[in-house]
């Protein structure tokens, strides 16, 4: 069945360290994929979004490009700050966007 | 202005009370929908709604009941609380329509705690 696999975490990283956080699908047909951000005590926000395969979705720094080819859509981010510690999530719409699938969500520490 | 508004923001009772969570949108969307936070971040949605019509039922236990009384608001009833419904609830808003990118708008949780 569908299905959105993200890397465990937490992950802990210093300030202005590289960042990936690696997800991957299982899906009929080409969706649109998603990143969203949690901040402590608050609820999702999106962070970026692909609508089809190659695109590359951006924000803040963040990057994710959609790769049919090995059904992935891994987040990057080149130097990370403080602020960005919280728990990404990737997100996989079906059912004509009625149903969400997220990813366990990972956690990310960034030390100063 | 709050896109998506949620009440109460804490909910503290005992097991086997009632309880209601409301939410709000002021985005004019047409779909909203209900997601069960676990204490390990898991989101697993439990219901969907698109204009006051519910569209996905998540298996989720018939004493969570939504209502719809119209497009902006969505409200969950839970009867006779469980320890193991103890979890942050969100509410969230979006407009699906085809290949449209339909982002979804999340409210700031309810933190129900069952004792």
């Amino acid at each position: 069945g569908d299905s959105v696999t993200q890397m465990e975490g937490p992950v802990t990283l210093s300030e202005e360290a590289f960042l990936t956080i690696n997800c991957t699908y299982t899906a009929t047909g080409y969706p649109s994929l998603f990143w969203y951000v949690q901040y402590p005590g608050e609820g999702l926000q999106l962070l970026l979004k692909a609508t089809k395969a190659d695109d590359k979705g951006s924000n803040k720094g963040f990057e994710a490009t959609y790769r049919k080819e090995t059904t992935s859509f891994h987040l990057e981010k080149g130097s990370v700050q403080v602020s960005d510690s919280a728990v990404y999530f990737c997100a996989l719409p079906l059912a004509g966007g009625f149903k969400t699938i997220f990813g366990a969500g990972t956690r990310l520490f960034v030390k100063a | 202005d709050t896109a998506v508004s949620q009440t109460p923001k804490y909910l503290v009772t005992q097991m086997g009370n009632d309880k209601s969570i409301k939410c709000e949108q002021n985005l004019g969307h047409d779909t909203m929908y209900w997601y069960k936070q676990d204490s390990k971040k898991f989101l697993k949605i439990m219901f969907s709604y698109n204009n006051k019509e519910l569209i996905i039922n998540e298996t989720v236990p018939n004493r969570f009941s939504p209502k719809s009384p119209d497009k902006a608001h969505l409200n969950l009833h839970i009867n006779s609380l469980e320890l193991g419904d103890s979890a942050v609830y969100f509410c969230a808003s979006s407009s699906p329509s085809g290949r449209a990118v339909y982002e979804q708008y999340f409210g700031p949780g309810t933190r129900l705690t069952v004792t």
